[in-house]
């Protein structure tokens, strides 16, 4: 079973600032797809970026980037230029890219906390 | 993107009472719904995947039994807390997916948070 791991319960940036949080999964499945969730205070999740693990080239979104390196298991979410509208909870997630098991998988979160 | 909403957003009962709680895709055909529950301060934990006309598939720990799910159409998927209990009361979200091709995109409802008394 794939487990994914955010060892950062809490991070804060102050506004302009740039910040980046950590993940790490594990899986024995060579292809893949990797997640940031935003979930603010209202409880919606968002999708902030999405990467393929055969797609070599990091994703990026505007403010928000990933490093991807495959072979450290290893999925971090930079967000640049910080605004007070990035505070949110962020969950970095974990999907098979099998045909009907299509479920996330999702760490434990991290709380961003934006200073103005 | 595409929306999903969940009805209620928030409902309280007393112990010994069934609660419903319906998903629907407003501007899609979803063949595949996902039940979520999170707790205070923790993360998304997938209870069951719900397939249109067909039983869901629970998650390892999950009582099919008591918490019900019925996809009858390919827009309504339903999950039934039946007989809830102080321990149930949580947030319950679903997702959905607009058909089966490996890239796609899960859309998540706004979630339901169930207070049992």
């Amino acid at each position: 079973a794939q487990t994914v791991t955010q060892s950062q319960p809490e991070m804060s940036v102050q506004e302009a600032e740039t910040v980046t949080l950590s993940c790490t999964y594990d899986t024995s499945e060579s292809d893949y797809y990797l997640f940031w969730y935003k979930q603010p205070p209202s409880r919606q999740m968002i999708l902030v970026i999405r990467q393929e693990a055969y797609k070599q080239q990091n994703a990026t979104e505007n403010r928000f980037s990933v490093n991807f390196q495959k072979a450290a298991k290893s999925f971090s979410l930079k967000i640049s230029d910080s605004q007070l509208g990035d505070a949110a909870m962020y969950f970095c997630a974990y999907r098979s890219p099998n045909f009907g098991n299509e479920k996330l998988t999702f760490g434990t979160g991290t709380r961003l906390t934006i200073i103005p | 993107g595409a929306v999903v909403s969940q009805h209620p957003s928030r409902v309280i009962c007393k112990s010994g009472t069934s609660v419903k709680i319906e998903c629907r895709s407003l501007d899609f055909q979803a063949t595949t719904m996902f039940w979520y529950r999170q707790f205070p301060k923790q993360s998304l934990m997938l209870m069951a995947t719900s397939n249109e006309g067909s039983k869901a598939t629970y998650e390892q720990g999950v009582e099919k039994d008591k918490f019900l799910i019925n996809h009858a159409s390919l827009t309504l998927s339903t999950l039934t807390v039946t007989s809830a209990h102080p321990e149930d009361s949580s947030f319950y979200i679903c997702s959905a997916i607009l058909e089966l091709i490996p890239n796609n995109e899960q859309f998540f409802g706004p979630g339901t948070r169930l207070t049992v008394l």
